[in-house]
């Protein structure tokens, strides 16, 4: 059974700390991207990676790392320079940069909160 | 710059009317849009999408209209059920260009579909 797979599903963070959030898909999808929601906001663009080895800063990276060693990760680490890290976190896939007919497919979320 | 607008925040409809849910863009280099649906906790699944080449897009219960000279785009739902209660969100996408790959959201609109 396909899908996208975010773990955890709720995640606490300490002032000063970073952060690792897990994306893992078996769709076999080469694009795969990071959003962020926050309370009566559009989700924004984080980071995206069209493929192996290689990402793109969204809208809001600062603050922000991943990586894409392997087609089926794309880990996000929330690192201490993100002064205001408390949001729902959506990682996304595509079967190939965005285009005709193409959509993405959502993980089901992580909720990080600082405590 | 919030370049996909919900004006609408919040709509809520009767059991068996029509809703309707409006979507403005103002990058007339938008050329793809799709409408979302979010459960609360949950990841956004896709709806349905529209081209520009199209001004409207038919899928059962759910009708895309697309007025391209508007920068305009509207969800319909005929029949509403109660099952239709969500957040709901507009998408749009270049096809070509330089942001190729990525989608810009609407901030949402929150339906509730009443018995």
């Amino acid at each position: 059974d396909g899908g996208i797979t975010q773990s955890p599903k709720y995640l606490f963070r300490k002032e000063g700390q970073n952060v690792t959030l897990s994306c893992e898909q078996n769709l076999n999808h080469d694009a795969m991207y990071w959003y962020r929601q926050d309370p009566g906001q559009g989700l924004r663009l984080i980071y995206y990676s069209q493929i192996v080895n290689d990402f793109q800063k969204g809208d809001i990276a600062e603050g922000y790392s991943v990586s894409r060693e392997k087609k089926e990760s794309f880990p996000l680490t929330v690192t201490s320079a993100q002064k205001n890290p408390t949001a729902f976190y959506l990682c996304a896939s595509s079967r190939d940069i965005f285009g005709p007919d193409e959509k993405l497919f959502f993980g089901s979320g992580t909720q990080l909160s600082v405590l | 710059d919030q370049q996909v607008k919900q004006n609408s925040p919040s709509l809520s409809v009767q059991e068996g009317r029509i809703s309707i849910l409006n979507c403005d863009y103002t990058n007339s280099m938008f050329d793809y849009f799709l409408w979302y649906k979010k459960y609360p906790a949950e990841g956004p699944t896709f709806l349905i999408s529209i081209s520009s080449i199209k001004d409207k897009n038919e899928d059962g219960r759910f009708t895309v209209f697309l007025n391209k000279s508007a920068k305009h785009l509207s969800l319909h739902i005929v029949p509403s059920q109660p099952g239709d209660s969500a957040v709901y969100f507009c998408a749009a996408s270049e096809l070509r260009g330089s942001t190729l790959g990525r989608l810009y959201f609407g901030r949402g609109t929150q339906l509730t579909v009443w018995p």
